[in-house]
């Protein structure tokens, strides 16, 4: 069965700063990988996604992921943090047509 | 557009009492998900299904959880004799056909079992 990790509970960054939100996977066959962000109160947003072909996927609001299949990661980045970033962070995988599974989250504060 | 709409936002029973909440996909969405959020906790997957059909149920729990997705009006996630472990977030989320398509979240329904 596919599982996600996010190693980290929390990530800390000063605005203006690049962040890296981590993610790694499990699977037996090929990936389909997505991020998603929830904001207080609301539901999950979809911000990008990894199905085939360049590993370098950019998706909305500036953010992007890398695919790394050697190290079965698809961790999120932004060159340039906001005060506005902060929030709760999903990523989450699918094989085939099994149900999409998240990870725990990660909390994302960008301080001022 | 309207996005995945649910309702209620909040819902307030007491042990022992039937829950229904409510999902409405977003227009040309044949699919719908069910996932539960518990506080500080990832979304777990509860169920998956199409128009009157359930494709996949395997995260629902055995004993008072049902779900229905009909012909006509929105998906329904009931749970009878409610518990407070039941005290959650309920999402929907819907999509097109096809195991590459994103999906849609509505806003969520927060359980509350007193």
């Amino acid at each position: 069965a596919q599982s996600v990790a996010q190693p980290e509970d929390q990530v800390n960054v000063a605005e203006g700063n690049p962040l890296t939100v981590k993610c790694t996977y499990s699977v037996s066959g090929n990936p389909y990988l997505f991020w998603y962000v929830q904001y207080p109160n609301r539901g999950l947003q979809f911000l990008l996604k990894y199905i085939t072909g360049d590993n370098l996927v950019k998706g909305s609001y500036g953010f992007e992921a890398e695919f790394n299949k050697s190290q079965t990661s698809f961790h999120l980045k932004k060159p340039s943090a906001l005060v506005s970033d902060s929030a709760l962070y999903f990523c989450a995988v699918r094989e085939g047509n099994t149900p999409l599974v998240f990870g725990k989250g990660t909390r994302l504060s960008v301080i001022a | 557009n309207a996005g995945v709409m649910q309702n209620p936002r909040h819902l307030v029973r007491r042990r022992g009492q039937e829950a229904r909440l409510r999902c409405s996909p977003m227009k040309g969405h044949s699919h719908v998900y069910w996932y539960r959020q518990l506080p500080e906790e990832g979304l777990k997957f509860m169920v998956y299904l199409q128009k009157e059909n359930i494709i996949d149920e395997s995260g629902m729990p055995k004993e008072r959880f049902s779900a229905e997705f009909p012909k006509e009006g929105p998906s329904i996630l009931r749970i009878q004799q409610v518990v407070r472990g039941d005290s959650a977030a309920y999402f929907c989320a819907s999509s097109p056909p096809g195991h590459n398509s994103p999906l849609h979240f509505g806003n969520g329904t927060r359980l509350t079992v007193t």
